[in-house]
């Protein structure tokens, strides 16, 4: 149980352009969502906390407007990553949790390249 | 502020024990787990500390002082496949992960 996928698994897109991640909850009610972003030989850094049907809670200095989170479900939420720059190049990662659970099941992860 | 501290990077031999360690200082305390994680992969749970004490599981084991703010995590009988990233993260009363710097193992032959 409590398996959490990502899609897609690697992404290439141009800079400029946008790409939307998504991250589903196969098994469980995801409440709240979680998205990292992670650095070669860097531990993973949150970016925001989302709740299904809410607006997402951005940490300090990431761009809201920049990383687009959807929370539209139970066992959805997706990251769109809008007018990408190489510097956004990265390993993201979301987690999932259930209402009664304090564990965060991981996704597998997305490595996005931006060119 | 939150800070949670681990070493960086950690070599031990094969079929030897190594401890990792996590010191913490979080505004609130719900409890910590311990991650592993290999290059390119999602980090994979090992253990969850609620309480203060020593919890075992098979190879590994995770220990916590919630007084001192410090947790470690031994893995026995090392074997090549756990070189890899091990990772502590803190939760507080948001739900949310604080994660430690990390700590890359790498198991020589």
């Amino acid at each position: 149980g409590a398996v959490v996928s990502q899609h897609p698994s690697w992404v290439i897109c141009k800079s400029g352009t946008s790409v939307k991640i998504e991250c589903r909850s196969l098994d469980f009610q995801a409440t709240t969502m979680f998205w990292y972003r992670q650095f070669p030989k860097q531990s993973l850094m949150l970016m925001a906390t989302s709740n299904e049907g809410s607006k997402a809670t951005y940490e300090q200095g990431v761009e809201k407007d920049k990383f687009l989170i959807n929370h539209a479900s139970l066992t959805l939420s997706t990251l769109t990553v809008t007018s990408a720059h190489p510097e956004d190049s990265s390993f993201y990662i979301c987690s999932a949790r259930d209402i009664s659970d304090y564990e965060q099941y991981f996704g597998p992860g997305t490595r996005l390249t931006v060119t | 502020g939150q800070n949670i501290d681990q070493p960086t990077e950690m070599t031990a031999t094969e079929g030897a024990i190594v401890q990792i360690n996590c010191t913490y200082q979080t505004s609130g305390f719900n409890g910590l787990f311990w991650y592993q994680q290999h290059a390119g992969e999602a980090p994979t749970f090992l253990s969850y500390n609620v309480l203060d004490g020593l919890e075992e599981k098979g190879r590994f084991s995770s220990f916590l002082s919630r007084s001192k703010g410090y947790s470690y995590l031994l893995l026995k009988e090392l074997q090549m496949k756990d070189s890899a990233s091990y990772l502590c993260a803190v939760t507080s009363g948001t739900y949310k992960y604080i994660f430690g710097t990390g700590t890359r193992l790498k198991v020589l032959a």
